[in-house]
């Protein structure tokens, strides 16, 4: 079955310093988002994208954070300067665009700022 | 706007015992629903969904969720607990296509000898 893969699984950076998770998607599906969860909280809602460009974005998703598509299979989330705060797991899904289509979950990035 | 409500972090249940997970959903327009999975160290697994069609939906691993709009309720069963089932489980609501979805806080399985 096919799966959406996320890279790396832990990502250990210095506060201050920028970081970019890294997702492939399902290949066939249109639609692209991030949640985040930090340890011991629900998980959230970053951020959605389809046709090259954000449906919706949460309070959270402030212009520290960004996202592409760079090619056809890649989707990522980028954030210039992390804050200790940005520790959680980050997880990447995807849809088809059919209208009563689940969201596919990645198994997530752990990122740790010291 | 819309939210999830998970009553109970926590729940315990013996090995063969019904599972009654709750959710309580707030929506101004028809919702989507979901119950996802998470066992430690892992993504989100869908359990199922419920997107209007019938009101009981059946998922994978022996669980079924019965949409009630009048309770606003989407509460997750299964009649047997096994060892396996031990993980956290997520509700969640979304509007659609393309819609984010909206999780609960999540509940705690624990299974029992």
């Amino acid at each position: 079955e096919p799966e959406v893969t996320q890279t790396p699984s832990h990502q250990v950076t210095q506060m201050g310093q920028e970081v970019i998770l890294r997702c492939v998607p399902i290949s066939n599906h249109l639609y692209f988002y991030w949640y985040r969860q930090i340890l011991g909280q629900k998980v959230e809602f970053l951020v959605s994208f389809y046709n090259n460009e954000i449906s919706e974005k949460s309070e959270i998703f402030d212009d520290q954070f960004s996202v592409e598509r760079p090619d056809g299979s890649n989707f990522t989330l980028k954030i210039r300067s992390t804050k200790l705060e940005d520790s959680a797991m980050y997880f990447c899904a995807s849809s088809d665009r059919e209208e009563d289509q689940p969201q596919h979950f990645g198994d997530g990035t752990r990122l740790s700022i010291l | 706007a819309q939210s999830v409500t998970q009553l109970g972090s926590h729940v315990s249940v013996s090995e063969g015992a019904l599972v009654l997970l709750r959710c309580n959903y707030s929506s101004s327009v028809p919702p989507y629903l979901f119950w996802y999975v998470q066992y430690p160290n892992q993504g989100l697994q869908l359990l199922l969904k419920y997107t209007s069609a019938a009101t009981l939906v059946k998922g994978i691993n022996g669980f079924e969720a019965e949409f009630k709009k009048s309770e606003t309720s989407f509460h997750l069963t299964k009649p047997s607990a096994h060892m396996s089932d031990a993980a956290e489980y997520f509700c969640a609501v979304s509007f659609g296509t393309a819609s984010k979805l909206t999780f609960g806080t999540g509940t705690r399985l624990q299974v029992t000898l």
